[in-house]
């Protein structure tokens, strides 16, 4: 089935660092793919998403680029703040009907002053 | 700006007690969504729906049922919490339709039972 792996947490970094978080996925057919964000004590939010090979989403200085040679979408900021510290997910869409997303097991992000 | 609403956002509960999680969406969406979130973070469909009176279970099997009688409105239903369902519980809803894949979520609810 389809599956979703993300690099492994947590995740800490010093403000005005470079981050990459690693994301790889297994899929059939052309899935969406999207990072979601959860702050402390919130629901998630979606950060970015693309919907076919080769295209970047990119939202908030953030940015992931859909590689499908290398079934990849990892996302990346030029230079942190301590207000990114959160969760992050990876996740695709499959399937018609329910469109039901498939997560990766989130990566906790931490970011010191 | 997503328009979905959970409530109540914290819960303590002693065992046996029957409860029900509210989840609101004013955006007209189709498609609901609970997921169960673990203290370890990942994240399990446990319900979903297609539209008013269709309901099917998720990926991850659980003692709750939920029930789809307005577009707005997905409430997911404990009939006897025990401490083995203590997890945040998460709603989600999307519109429907290829390439509408995006899922919209909810607040949250931290659910505690004694």
């Amino acid at each position: 089935g389809n599956s979703v792996t993300q690099m492994e947490g947590p995740v800490t970094l010093s403000e005005e660092a470079f981050l990459t978080i690693n994301c790889t996925y297994t899929a059939t057919g052309y899935p969406s793919l999207f990072w979601y964000v959860q702050y402390p004590g919130e629901g998630l939010q979606l950060l970015l998403k693309a919907t076919k090979a080769d295209d970047k989403g990119s939202n908030k200085g953030f940015e992931a680029t859909y590689r499908k040679e290398t079934t990849s979408f990892h996302l990346e900021k030029g230079s942190v703040q301590v207000s990114d510290s959160a969760v992050y997910f990876c996740a695709l869409s499959e399937g018609q009907g329910a469109q039901k997303l498939v997560f990766g097991q989130g990566t906790r992000l931490t970011i010191n002053p | 700006e997503a328009d979905i609403y959970q409530t109540p956002r914290y819960l303590v509960i002693g065992t046996g007690k029957k409860i029900t999680l509210e989840c609101s969406q004013t955006m007209g969406h189709d498609k609901m969504y609970w997921y169960q979130q673990d203290p370890g973070m990942e994240l399990h469909l446990i319900h979903y729906s297609y539209g008013v009176n269709s309901t099917e279970k998720g990926d991850l099997s659980s003692e709750s049922t939920v029930s789809r009688i307005r577009t707005e409105h997905f409430p997911l239903t404990l009939e006897s919490a025990r401490p083995s369902h203590t997890s945040q519980y998460l709603c989600a809803s999307s519109v429907a339709g290829a390439g509408q894949e995006t899922q919209y979520f909810g607040p949250g609810t931290r659910l505690l039972v004694l």
